[in-house]
């Protein structure tokens, strides 16, 4: 079946400018992430959906970032007057509920880049 | 303390070779434990999941120490196509989220 999906794969954006990256999880999944990942580095904790729970942010590193997920799928990062600290490989996971629930699976990323 | 930390190597092995990693994890509570394989400029994927006490999937075995708290990854007969980091995962059980160690890199060579 089809997996993860995120959009754009790829973004040049100018410093001061806002983007907004889209994550499509797998059908079914009811958990959704978004970690980040600079070259070299390992996976950043960003933000984690639940359900209709309210979301875990406390890994978002600022203000600038936000989520939402409308719908119960499809969400979008949002980072607003980026700065170069920004750029990095954004990735979005998803997964099952319950005892399995816990094996997530990637998307590709967005490779986002603050000129 | 990080939660969950590996070596970040690189481990060089020749092919053929069996090659060990181990992860340490630090919260007790901790139920669930994943391996997980990165090609460079790639998303991770899921190897394997560890619920129990391990887990073997053809040359892969991952074993779980609790006592210890720690994990490992074993490979047998290394090849070529294994070369990548290895990132290691560590759920507590509850409504919450994994935590990832930074990840161990493995080249094998000729």
């Amino acid at each position: 079946g089809a997996g993860v999906s995120q959009s754009p794969s790829n973004k040049v954006t100018e410093k001061g400018k806002d983007v907004e990256l889209r994550c499509d999880p797998i059908s079914g999944h009811t958990a959704l992430y978004w970690y980040r990942q600079s070259l070299g580095q390992g996976l950043e904790f960003l933000i984690y959906f639940q359900g209709n729970s309210a979301p875990d942010k406390s890994g978002l590193p600022s203000d600038r970032f936000s989520a939402e997920r409308t719908g119960g799928s499809v969400s979008t990062l949002t980072i607003q007057r980026t700065q170069q600290e920004d750029s990095a490989v954004y990735l979005c996971a998803s997964s099952l509920a319950g005892i399995r629930g816990y094996e997530q699976y990637f998307g590709p990323g967005t490779r986002l880049t603050v000129t | 303390r990080k939660e969950v930390e590996q070596d970040p190597g690189p481990f060089n092995v020749p092919e053929g070779a069996t090659v060990a990693f181990n992860c340490t994890y630090s919260n007790s509570a901790s139920q669930s434990f994943f391996w997980y394989r990165q090609d460079c400029r790639k998303e991770p994927k899921l190897l394997m999941s560890v619920y129990s006490s391990g887990n073997e999937d053809g040359r892969f075995t991952a074993q779980l120490n609790r006592a210890s708290q720690y994990i490992s990854l074993l490979i047998r007969d290394s090849k070529l196509s294994d070369s990548a980091t290895y990132l290691c995962a560590a759920h507590p059980g509850t409504a919450s989220k994994l935590t990832f160690g930074t990840g161990t890199r493995l080249q094998v060579t000729l």
